[in-house]
């Protein structure tokens, strides 16, 4: 299994480019999330999907966009990037456990730099 | 409004010490993860545990839930275990498993 993979690694835009972030997972996890990791500051949740075709916003979403169209496929869209949107971006999947405990799987992470 | 608390925010140590990372949580925290996050970046899960205590080799996590405080241990420590460590709570009755992140701990083990 290839777990969570992210596309691309890297990625330079300017300003006002639009761009999209794909994760893939092969576990068959229900849960899907999108990251921002900044330097200083704890991972924080963009959007989520808790099954295909439904997403729901996180803690920072605005500015960015998602669709979850296959249960293994989350993307996360920029429509028009602006520098503030320089980050590493993380995606993760999740199942459920039992008693309210998910255990989240990470990707390799995408750092994207808008100039 | 549910937090997450790690300290120190930095730790140096030498080779074969005992280290320990803590982590605050406020009420409506149900369950304690422990990450490890590579220099290079990936993010791994060490731990999941909402009571008792977790060993997993030179690895321990521990959880008062009382106290809302959770510890990492690393026993003998190596500087293979230079990374940051990050802890996350899950929010009590929530159905999408959404974590709340503190802000990790930064270790460097020195030979």
């Amino acid at each position: 299994n290839a777990g969570v993979t992210q596309t691309p690694k890297f990625r330079v835009l300017k300003t006002g480019q639009s761009m999209t972030l794909l994760c893939a997972q092969d576990m068959n996890h229900e849960y899907m999330y999108w990251y921002r990791q900044d330097p200083g500051m704890g991972l924080r949740l963009i959007h989520y999907s808790v099954g295909e075709g439904t997403t729901a916003k996180g803690e920072v979403p605005d500015g960015y966009n998602v669709s979850r169209l296959k249960k293994q496929n989350f993307l996360l869209g920029l429509e028009s990037a602006a520098p503030s949107q320089t980050s590493v971006y993380f995606c993760a999947s999740s199942y459920s456990r039992g008693l309210g405990i998910y255990e989240q799987y990470f990707g390799p992470g995408t750092r994207l730099t808008v100039t | 409004k549910n937090e997450v608390e790690q300290s120190p925010q930095n730790l140096t140590a030498q080779e074969g010490e005992f280290i320990t990372i803590n982590c605050s949580y406020s009420v409506g925290i149900s369950a304690l993860h422990w990450l490890q996050q590579h220099p290079g970046g990936g993010i791994v899960s060490l731990f999941m545990l909402s009571s008792g205590k977790k060993k997993h080799g030179r690895l321990i996590a521990t959880i008062n839930i009382q106290e809302k405080h959770s510890s990492l241990h690393i026993t003998a420590s190596h500087p293979r275990d230079s990374a940051v460590y990050i802890c996350a709570g899950m929010n009590y009755g929530g159905s999408q498993g959404n974590l709340i992140f503190g802000k990790g701990t930064k270790l460097s083990v020195k030979p």
